[in-house]
């Protein structure tokens, strides 16, 4: 299909890992992002992997990505209140314009 | 990272009119320039790519004589909602991708409400 699927809902407790998944669609897509969005806000980009890498690690955050499988994950480290938010993956479609392609968003919960 | 700045933040207007939002990359040449609308509680859904004086791409079911795009420059992009009503109501954010054609970055939304 044409869809990129996440999970609709996640919580977790202060100071515990969270894991948000993705599946994207087209195995021929370049880039993957993760992006967050805080209430009444744009998106922030939070980070992004390239199609030929397996993990990339910046600070608390960590992408997995299984190409083979088509799947996206995002690790989130010792999770804090101000991590609650929408969390959308992304993958950029190659050919055209290189348009992001948005899954529905995660949101995060992360209670004391 | 780089800016992208939208305005306004928020817009109410009557049914019937035409609302102009404006996108503006700050700190970089924006080449290319996505509209999304957002829905409560859903994704993002692509309206239209344009490209720094080319027409606009639109996706499938966005009228395109409804929603006037004009990239008239590296730096600005506007999106006009013409003859506006309720069910145009809805969040709307742009983004910007520069030269580097690596990242696209995100104003921060516009929310308008057709009355």
């Amino acid at each position: 299909g044409e869809d990129v699927e996440q999970s609709l809902f996640l919580s977790v407790r202060e100071g515990d890992s969270s894991v948000i998944n993705c599946t994207y669609t087209d195995s021929s897509s370049t880039y993957l992002y993760w992006y967050k969005q805080e209430p009444g806000a744009g998106l922030q980009l939070l980070t992004y992997i390239f199609s030929n890498m397996d993990m990339k690690q910046d600070q608390r955050l960590t992408v997995l990505l299984n190409k083979k499988d088509k799947h996206l994950s995002l690790r989130i480290a010792d999770t804090q209140t101000g991590d609650s938010a929408i969390y959308f993956c992304a993958e950029r479609r190659s050919g055209g314009y290189n348009k992001l392609i948005f899954g529905a968003g995660t949101r995060l919960a992360v209670h004391p | 990272g780089a800016v992208v700045s939208q305005h306004p933040s928020w817009v109410i207007c009557k049914s019937g009119t035409s609302v102009k939002i404006e996108c503006r990359s700050l700190d970089f040449q924006a080449t290319t320039m996505f509209w999304y609308r957002q829905f409560p509680k859903q994704s993002l859904m692509l309206m239209a790519t344009s490209n720094e004086g080319s027409k606009a791409t639109y996706e499938q079911g966005v009228e395109k004589d409804k929603f006037l795009i004009n990239h008239a420059s590296l730096t600005l992009s506007t999106l006009t909602v013409t003859s506006a009503h309720p069910e145009d109501s809805s969040f709307y954010i742009c983004s910007a991708r520069d030269r580097k054609n690596t990242e696209a970055f995100f104003g921060q939304g516009t929310r308008l409400t057709v009355v």
